[in-house]
């Protein structure tokens, strides 16, 4: 069973501009959230979709948004990127009896440098 | 990560015992986790145990959870340098797959 999959691994943006990062679940999942980790803040959520629905938000600014698609895929934007979005993005997915217990699976993560 | 407390380093001699310590916030969590980052790879689940659990053995690994002083641990048996890692515990709150998570403890194996 292929494992969740992030495209593009790394990134180099520059300031103001946006970014869009996709990720691919486990197939059969259609839970996928979203973390950000950074030196200084860690590990924090971000969102997370089912069916197509938002149905969590962590404490981030309306710059950042997501989507989800009926085939389970997401897709998570920036805009107007800032120096401090520089960070590991990472998408998990859960679903079936790992649904029960809230385990989470996740991908290798997008790397993003905003210069 | 504030909420979840772990000590930032810890290191210990190869084939030796580890143990990782965490304290968490939430005493309605209902599960708690604990993840393994390897250099530059996403977080690997390594363990959870269900709340009105007081201990999961699962091969080397063994979590001890202390409920009424919110205190999870996890052991390592005879730790390997593949071990080396950064190990992240993590409790859901409100949701299950909206985790807190710790600020993680970088374990160091010497050989």
């Amino acid at each position: 069973k292929a494992g969740v999959t992030q495209t593009p691994r790394y990134l180099i943006k520059t300031r103001g501009q946006q970014v869009t990062l996709s990720c691919s679940p486990i197939s059969g999942h259609r839970s996928v959230s979203w973390y950000q980790q950074t030196p200084g803040q860690g590990l924090q959520f971000l969102f997370e979709y089912f069916s197509e629905t938002q149905r969590n938000k962590g404490n981030f600014p309306g710059r950042f948004s997501g989507r989800q698609f009926s085939n389970s895929r997401s897709e998570m934007n920036v805009s107007t990127l800032e120096l401090g979005d520089s960070a590991l993005y990472l998408c998990a997915s859960s679903g079936g009896t790992s649904g029960l217990t809230g385990e989470l699976f996740f991908g290798e993560g997008s790397r993003l440098t905003v210069l | 990560g504030e909420d979840v407390e772990q000590s930032l380093f810890l290191s210990v001699r190869e084939g030796d015992s580890s143990v990782i310590n965490c304290t968490y916030t939430d005493s309605s969590s209902t599960y708690l986790y604990w993840y393994k980052q390897e250099p530059g790879a996403g977080l690997q689940l390594l363990t959870y145990i269900f709340s009105n659990m007081d201990m999961k053995q699962d091969q080397r690994l063994t979590v001890l959870l202390n409920k009424k002083d919110k205190h999870l641990s996890l052991r390592i048996a005879d730790t390997q340098t593949g071990d080396s890692a950064i190990y992240f515990c993590a409790e859901n709150k409100g949701s299950a797959r909206q985790l807190t998570f710790g600020s993680g403890t970088q374990l160091t194996v010497l050989p």
